[in-house]
């Protein structure tokens, strides 16, 4: 079956350590996204990327990093800048955003 | 830009009651329309999308939603609700050619028995 795989769905880390949050397609989208959701403030866009090692920076880049060496992965690195990585965190893919994206299930970060 | 302003952040409804989810856009060209569903640690799920045609979409599931362009609207319907559709709904929107979806705030919609 087709679909987004994100791994793992739950993940610890101690404060000041990098953390990779893996994203999976074999929907041979283009396009791929990664959101951060908290309580009450939506989905707010972290990164996306269009095409294979391109990608842009969306509204609340700052202390992420990502990468698209290859069509079906767009890994997200939450770094120590990210004044606060405890959040849920949601990659999508699609064709072009005409069409609306397809969703992982989540990685919900904590870090203690 | 476009802009998405879902105007309640929780609706709390009884079983088998109507309800109706609120959905604003602002845009300057024409929109394609979306909602979508996410239950508790889930990922967001599409429901139903406008893109052209019938202002008037379905999904398989009883909800429905209605493109009104006077009033920049895309609210989503359901006749009569069941427990199982307890969860949170979002509504979004793009232009022909945009590189992203612009998401509204979400709405927590919660069924009482």
């Amino acid at each position: 079956d087709g679909g987004i795989t994100q791994s793992p769905k739950y993940l610890f880390r101690k404060e000041g350590q990098n953390v990779t949050l893996s994203c999976e397609q074999n929907l041979n989208h283009d396009a791929m996204y990664w959101y951060r959701q908290d309580p009450g403030q939506g989905l707010r866009l972290i990164y996306y990327s269009q095409i294979v090692n391109d990608f842009q920076k969306g509204d609340i880049a700052e202390g992420y990093s990502v990468s698209r060496e290859k069509k079906e992965s767009f890994p997200l690195t939450v770094t120590s800048a990210q004044k606060n990585p405890t959040a849920f965190y949601l990659c999508a893919s699609g064709t072009g955003s005409d069409y609306g994206y397809t969703f992982g299930s989540g990685t919900r970060l904590t870090v203690v | 830009a476009q802009s998405v302003t879902q105007l309640d952040s929780q609706v709390p409804v009884f079983e088998e009651a109507p309800v109706e989810l609120r959905c604003n856009y602002s845009s300057s060209v024409s929109v394609y329309l979306f909602w979508y569903v996410q239950y508790p640690n889930q990922g967001l799920q599409l429901l139903l999308k406008y893109l052209s045609g019938s202002t008037l979409v379905e999904s398989i599931n009883g909800f429905e939603a209605e493109f009104n362009k006077s009033q920049t609207s895309f609210h989503l319907r359901k006749p009569s609700v069941h427990i199982s559709d307890t969860a949170e709904y979002f509504c979004a929107v793009t232009t022909r050619g945009a590189q992203k979806l612009v998401f509204g705030q979400g709405t927590r919609l919660t069924i009482n028995p």
